[in-house]
């Protein structure tokens, strides 16, 4: 079981910030959390990661809670290309440890 | 450089026949991960391999399904007496390090 639990569906003006929360309150100390994306037809992306501090690069930033329960992935300036499934997983980061994807969040970035 | 490859991009195949997929993992990478997923559904995992270790095969859905890495590089995923429940985008991964996975763009399997 996707040990995450994210919005089946969201909306985001082009051009704006697109936030996309995630819910993992039985997180371990040892998990790591994985943001990925899948466009249309395309295979996983992913996006970026973290274990406990906020990170950014250049697709996003992730923002992780101080007790790690939850957390948001910003896309600072939504386009249209953005429109896609957006997964956040938690796993252990080890050999052998593979992702388990849950359902994601459709998100529908809109002209 | 070159991403994860895999080929053919398209397989249709009659029930009871056997299909290959093939994975060219990005050059270097030590793991190399099968998944699949239906119409619809999250990733379902498949087979992992590991350098030269022994592969983990405990997400293959029944003894149909094989996969073999030669040399370390090339995948080839096999199921054999395909059925239609077979039918899926079939995904191949590769890893250089024990954090971010690289997709590629998947084999779409349908079985008729």
């Amino acid at each position: 079981d996707a040990k995450t639990t994210q919005p089946t569906s969201m909306d985001c003006a082009e051009g704006r910030a697109a936030n996309l929360p995630c819910n993992h309150s039985t997180i371990s100390g040892n998990e790591y959390v994985y943001w990925y994306r899948q466009i249309h037809s395309q295979g996983p992306q992913y996006i970026i990661h973290g274990l406990k501090n906020n990170e950014t690069n250049e697709m996003a930033s992730l923002i992780i809670t101080e007790d790690r329960k939850s957390s948001t992935l910003i896309l600072p300036h939504a386009t249209l290309r953005d429109t896609a499934v957006y997964y956040c997983i938690v796993r252990v980061a080890s050999y052998g440890q593979n992702f388990v994807f849950g359902p994601g969040t459709r998100l529908s970035v809109l002209p | 450089g070159a991403g994860v490859s895999q080929s053919p991009s398209n397989k249709v195949t009659e029930k009871g026949k056997d299909v290959e997929l093939r994975c060219d993992p990005i050059s270097g990478h030590t793991a190399l991960y099968w998944y699949r997923q239906s119409l619809g559904q999250g990733l379902e995992f498949l087979i992992y391999f590991q350098g030269n270790s022994a592969p983990d095969k405990s997400g293959l859905p029944s003894d149909r399904f094989s996969a073999e890495r030669t040399g370390g590089s090339v995948s080839t995923l096999t199921i054999q007496r395909t059925q239609q429940e077979d039918s899926a985008v079939y995904l191949c991964a590769s890893s250089l390090d024990t954090y971010e996975q690289y997709f590629g763009p998947g084999t779409r399997l349908t079985v008729t």
